[in-house]
């Protein structure tokens, strides 16, 4: 079963909003990641963050490891409507990762 | 296309029937992993192999499950005597360096209907 416990499960937001989810973990990962997923695809990789602690932007996603290990947040600034689809959280001390159940993100246009 | 491929893209079958999926990795990755992914949740790890060693099974693999990857390219994950709740997406990916690097690439998945 999963893992980590990633919320909010699915929310509505207006374009040009900023959008931030979470996600926590009863174990401690290395290495945690966010990916986004859109219907009928694999999952893509948005951010990767090694250093607990660590602060990652890539364009308008940013991305912070917990200093506990056992956290992270994923934040969208001014989104738009492609940013819609489901975003996942997935931490990894090795060979696998465990995934989070995913946030829903529906565009309002 | 130099990404993972899977097919088939969409499998319908009758419970009972076996099902076999095939998974091309990117050319350079030794690492390739299967997983499995249910509506509304995320991707569930199977297995994983490097080069042609499967290292890691999942207790979710039961012994309806079968996974090769003969000759370290590509895989194939097997499925005997389907049923229902075999229903999903299979996903396979592949990395050159381990899991945890981030380096993982996923297929766009192979979609499992069990009537």
């Amino acid at each position: 079963g999963q893992q980590l416990n990633q919320s909010p499960q699915s929310m509505f937001i207006q374009e040009g909003e900023d959008v931030s989810m979470n996600c926590t973990s009863s174990s401690i990962f290395n290495t945690w990641l966010w990916y986004k997923q859109d219907p009928g695809e694999g999952p893509v990789l948005l951010i990767a963050l090694y250093k607990a602690g660590e602060l990652t932007s890539n364009g308008r996603l940013t991305a912070q490891f917990g200093i506990t290990r056992k956290d992270s947040f994923l934040n969208i600034s001014a989104s738009i409507p492609s940013d819609v689809g489901i975003y996942f959280c997935a931490g990894s001390n090795d060979y696998k990762l465990s995934f989070g159940a995913g946030t829903t993100v529906t565009v309002r246009a | 296309d130099t990404g993972v491929s899977q097919d088939p893209r969409h499998k319908i079958t009758k419970r009972g029937q076996n099902v076999t999926f095939r998974c091309d990795p990117i050319s350079e990755h030794n690492r390739l992993y299967w997983y499995r992914q249910t509506l509304g949740q995320g991707p569930e790890f199977l297995t994983y192999f490097q080069n042609e060693a499967q290292l890691e099974k999942s207790r979710l693999l039961s012994d309806r499950f079968s996974a090769e990857r003969p000759k370290g390219s590509f895989s194939t994950l097997e499925i005997q005597r389907t049923e229902q709740g075999d229903s999903a997406m299979y996903l396979c990916a592949s990395s050159l360096g381990p899991a945890s690097t981030g380096e993982l690439f996923f297929g766009e998945g192979s979609r499992l209907t069990v009537l």
